[in-house]
C-alpha cells in the first residue's frame, strides 16, 4: 500500500525559499509514476504545482516555473519541493500525489508565509 | 490553457437528494476529467478518473458522465458521509487545472 507523508517548515518568510519533502512508502520513487504537487490555500481551490519523473523530466505550471524546483532522491524514497521568492500568496496546504491521476495523496502540510 | 468552470460553488442538500455538480472546460478536453472528493481537514480523494471510471471501493451512487466540454458529477441518494467539497480536474493537456469545487451542506 503505497503511503505520503509531507514534511518541512512550517514558517517560510517572505522572499525566502520553500521546502517541502514527501516521504513516500510502499513503491519506489524511482518506479514508472510520475510524483505530483497540489497546493490549496486556506479555504481555497486546488492549484496544480507540477509533476517529476525518476528521470528528471518535470512538467509545472507556468505560474510557478520560474521559481520552482521539483526533485526525486531516489536513495531516501523522497520527492522534494522548493519553491523560491516566496510572498504571502505562497500561503497553502502542499500535497504530494502518487502519478499524474494523483490516485493517492499525503495529508499536506501547511506552509505559511509571514515574517 | 485550458480553464474549469465548476457549477454551483456550493448546494444545499438533504439525504436521500440526487445531487448533480457540472465542471465546463473552456475547450474541448475528449473525457480525460477526475473527480475528487474533500473532506474537511483531509487530503482529496480521486473519485472518478477518465470521466466514468469509479475508482476501487468508491460508492456506485457515484456516477460521472461528460464529454468535450461538459461533465457532470451525480450522486444518487446522498448519504450522511458523502457531505464534502468535491473537485474535478482536467488533464487533457499541461497545466492540469482544477475546478473551484463544489461544497454540499445539509439543508
Amino acid at each position: 500500500q503505497v503511503q505520503l507523508q509531507e514534511s518541512g517548515p512550517g514558517l517560510v518568510k517572505p522572499s525566502g525559499t520553500l521546502s517541502v519533502t514527501c516521504n513516500v512508502s510502499g513503491v519506489s520513487v524511482s518506479s514508472t509514476y510520475w510524483w505530483s504537487w497540489v497546493r490549496q490555500p486556506p479555504g481555497g481551490g486546488l492549484e496544480w504545482i507540477g509533476e517529476v519523473f525518476h528521470t528528471g523530466t518535470i512538467y509545472s505550471n507556468p505560474s510557478l516555473r520560474t521559481r520552482l524546483t521539483l526533485s526525486i532522491d531516489g536513495s531516501q524514497n523522497q520527492v522534494s519541493l522548493r519553491l523560491a521568492s516566496v510572498t504571502a500568496a505562497d500561503t497553502a496546504i502542499y500535497y504530494c500525489a502518487l502519478d499524474s491521476g494523483l490516485t493517492e495523496w499525503g495529508p499536506g502540510i501547511l506552509v505559511t508565509v509571514s515574517s | 490553457d485550458v480553464q474549469m468552470t465548476q457549477s454551483p460553488s456550493s448546494l444545499s442538500v438533504s439525504i436521500g437528494d440526487r445531487v448533480t455538480i457540472t465542471c465546463q472546460a473552456s475547450q474541448d478536453i475528449n473525457r480525460d476529467l477526475s473527480w475528487f472528493q474533500q473532506k474537511p481537514g483531509k487530503a482529496p480523494k480521486l473519485l472518478i478518473s477518465g470521466t466514468s471510471t469509479l475508482q476501487t471501493g468508491v460508492s456506485s451512487r457515484f456516477s460521472g458522465s461528460g464529454s468535450g466540454t461538459i461533465f457532470t458529477l451525480a450522486i444518487n441518494s446522498l448519504q450522511p458521509e458523502d457531505l464534502a467539497t468535491y473537485h474535478c480536474q482536467h488533464y487533457y493537456s499541461l497545466p492540469y487545472s482544477f475546478g473551484q469545487g463544489t461544497k454540499l451542506e445539509i439543508k
